[in-house]
């Protein structure tokens, strides 16, 4: 239980284009969703918290216009990288909140990830 | 402030048992978990403590002192698959996760 997906695994694009990434809960319904990215060799960086049917709440430091967040379903968080350039080329991964892993309800099960590689 | 202290990496070898500890200083504490993060892929779950006390799965056991404000992951009969980051994080009293900056093992054989 508690499967979360992420969509595609692996972008690479040019330099001012917008990439999706969309985050899935598969086995269970999960009304906040979390975003991260993280650099090689470093700690998982809280990008936003995602809310189903409400605004994100990004973390300081975080461009909201830069970083699209949507949370349209209890299954479904995407998140939109515009205008894309090479220092966004990261891992991104999202994460979503319930039950059913193992863990409390609390517990954050996390996506795979998606390498961004922006030329 | 918020902090999580973890070692930055351990050493340890091929079926023996190693101890990552974590001290927290967090407003407020709802639990703590140990996530387990393989190079280049994403965090899973390895556990929950909320509960003074060791809480065991497995060749995995994971302890919590809350006066202290300190845990230990405990991984028993090593094996090189274990070769791993492994996170700690607090939820404070709003439920935010606060994260540790994980500690790298080296099993050795």
């Amino acid at each position: 239980g508690a499967v979360v997906s992420q969509h595609p695994s692996w972008v690479i694009c040019k330099s001012g284009t917008s990439v999706k990434i969309e985050c899935r809960s598969l086995d269970f319904q999960a009304t906040t969703m979390f975003w991260y990215r993280q650099f090689p060799k470093q700690s998982l960086m809280l990008m936003a918290t995602s809310n189903e049917g409400s605004k994100a709440t990004y973390e300081q430091g975080v461009e909201k216009d830069k970083f699209l967040i949507n949370h349209a379903s209890l299954t479904l968080s995407t998140l939109t990288v515009t205008s894309a350039h090479p220092e966004d080329s990261s891992f991104y991964i999202c994460s979503a909140r319930g039950a059913g892993g193992g863990g409390p309800e609390e517990t954050q099960y996390f996506g795979p990830g998606t390498r961004l590689l922006v030329l | 402030g918020q902090n999580i202290d973890q070692p930055t990496e351990m050493t340890a070898t091929e079926g023996a048992i190693v101890q990552i500890n974590c001290t927290y200083q967090t407003s407020g504490f709802n639990g703590l978990f140990w996530y387990q993060q393989h190079a280049g892929e994403a965090p899973t779950f390895l556990s929950y403590n909320v509960l003074d006390g060791l809480e065991e799965k497995g060749r995995f056991s994971s302890f919590l002192s809350r006066s202290k404000g300190y845990s230990y992951l405990l991984l028993k009969e090593l094996q090189m698959k274990d070769s791993a980051s492994y996170l700690c994080a607090v939820m404070d009293s709003n439920y935010q996760l606060i994260w540790g900056a994980g500690t790298k093992l080296i099993i050795k054989p």
